[in-house]
């Protein structure tokens, strides 16, 4: 599959162990943040999403954590798996007329079995 | 419920031809967002059509257009192709737009010109 970014931070975990991947986002006026993951030869798949007037959100084995002081969001994978081998981007949305997503370059996330 | 597809997977093209991409969204969705991905520049957004109307346009050139039908099915044009636009282009779709509801993504069309 082709490569989804070059040098790209990565995260390396045993099966089984928890994951947390970080992302700074760039804007304190976003109000909508999203998760997407990417596996090799596929697009971005949702994860899990949240809006700023809440600071955690919960969803089947992963959270998503929102601290809008520091412009900091996590993702927390628990008991990670092999499946979850991939690149995980977080992206912001600060309005405007509609306005769009804008993506963080991408953490790889690698699960050792 | 079918997924975002793309068609084709994969176009092979020389500079200075253009291609045109095509992109079906998830039934009953009503906004369609373009995005162009490359290992550089990572995920760049080019435009969001909603009900046959573009509503927002990204920082490409002119040679970048697209459209909206009215089944909500959208197309995106590239003319006059330079090396540098070999990317994998992504549409996603979403009920409303990228404002509070997610993107959903098709597996992208992979363009490499020559």
């Amino acid at each position: 599959g082709e490569s989804v970014g070059l040098h790209l931070p990565t995260l390396s975990v045993q099966e089984g162990d928890n994951s947390i991947i970080n992302c700074a986002y760039s804007n304190s006026a976003s109000d909508y943040f999203i998760w997407y993951k990417q596996e090799s030869g596929k697009g971005p798949q949702f994860i899990i999403d949240i809006r700023s007037n809440m600071d955690k959100r919960q969803g089947q084995r992963v959270t998503v954590l929102l601290n809008k002081t520091v412009k900091h969001l996590s993702l927390q994978i628990a008991a990670t798996q092999p499946g979850d081998s991939a690149v995980y981007f977080c992206a912001e949305n600060y309005g405007g007329s509609q306005g769009n997503l804008i993506f963080g370059k991408g953490t790889k996330l690698s699960v050792k079995p | 419920k079918a997924g975002v597809t793309q068609t084709p997977r994969y176009l092979i093209k020389t500079r200075g031809q253009q291609v045109t991409l095509s992109c079906s969204p998830i039934s009953g969705h009503r906004s369609v967002s373009w995005y162009q991905q490359t290992p550089g520049q990572g995920l760049q957004f080019l435009f969001e059509y909603f009900s046959e109307t573009q509503r927002n346009k990204g920082n490409f050139p002119g040679r970048f257009s697209g459209r909206q039908f009215s089944n909500s099915r959208s197309e995106m044009n590239v003319s006059t192709l330079e090396l540098g636009d070999s990317a994998l282009y992504l549409c996603a779709s979403s009920a409303t737009g990228p404002r509070f509801s997610p993107l959903h993504f098709g597996n992208g069309t992979r363009l490499t010109v020559t």
